[in-house]
């Protein structure tokens, strides 16, 4: 299993553009989570999704979509990119049940975003 | 309320010592504290997580302490190895419905051979 994996790893962009972060897991998890880390800051919820066809809003949505029509991708679309979008992405997968006790997010090796 | 305030920022320790890092939460719903360790240029991975029904998780050097009273848990690294050295972040969630993590802001950690 290759686990989550994003890509680019790196991107910068101008001012005004847009661009989608990749994000895919292998573990046929339910739950998918976008998360943005910025420095000397912890991880803040940009948008999350129960399933397929599901996704609702975290703390920081703002500046952001989201889709998920399948259960291994939840991509990340940026449309206006601002300044206040540098920051490092991570995508996380979990799966969890109504009675779950537990939970373990997975996270992807992040891509760093710079706006220009 | 939905704050998790982490301290301190960074820690340097000898190896061999013990490091110990704080947490505080303000929602009182919560009933999950996981802690997430991340290397430089990684995602953060699940270290150890606490149930606040008990006072104390023990996984081998790491240990996690919850206050339930006083809405605070804390990590305690025995016998502290330099390949400890990294960020270690605590959070804060509801296990019903979709788990949003809430993060406190990190704490650098060092450990000095």
């Amino acid at each position: 299993n290759a686990g989550v994996t994003q890509t680019p790893k790196f991107r910068i962009l101008k001012i005004g553009q847009s661009m989608t972060l990749q994000c895919t897991q292998d573990m046929n998890h339910n739950y998918m989570y976008w998360y943005r880390q910025d420095p000397g800051m912890g991880l803040k919820l940009i948008y999350y999704s129960v399933g397929a066809g599901i996704t609702d809003k975290g703390e920081v949505p703002n500046g952001y979509n989201v889709s998920r029509s399948t259960t291994e991708d939840f991509p990340l679309r940026l449309e206006l990119a601002a300044p206040s979008q540098t920051s490092v992405y991570f995508c996380a997968s979990s799966y969890s049940t109504p009675d779950s006790s537990t939970d373990t997010q997975y996270f992807g090796p992040g891509t760093r975003l710079t706006v220009l | 309320q939905q704050q998790v305030k982490q301290s301190p920022q960074s820690l340097i320790v000898q190896k061999g010592g013990i490091s110990i890092i704080n947490c505080a939460y303000e929602n009182t719903a919560f009933d999950y504290f996981p802690w997430y360790q991340q290397f430089p240029g990684k995602g953060p991975a699940l270290l150890i997580a606490i149930r606040p029904d008990v006072s104390e998780k023990k996984e081998g050097r790491f240990t996690i302490s919850f206050n339930k009273s006083a809405k605070q848990f804390s990590l305690h690294i025995m016998d502290s190895q330099p390949g400890d050295s990294a960020t270690y972040f605590c959070a804060a969630t509801l296990l019903q419905g979709a788990q949003k993590l809430v993060f406190g802001q990190g704490t650098r950690l060092t450990i000095n051979p």
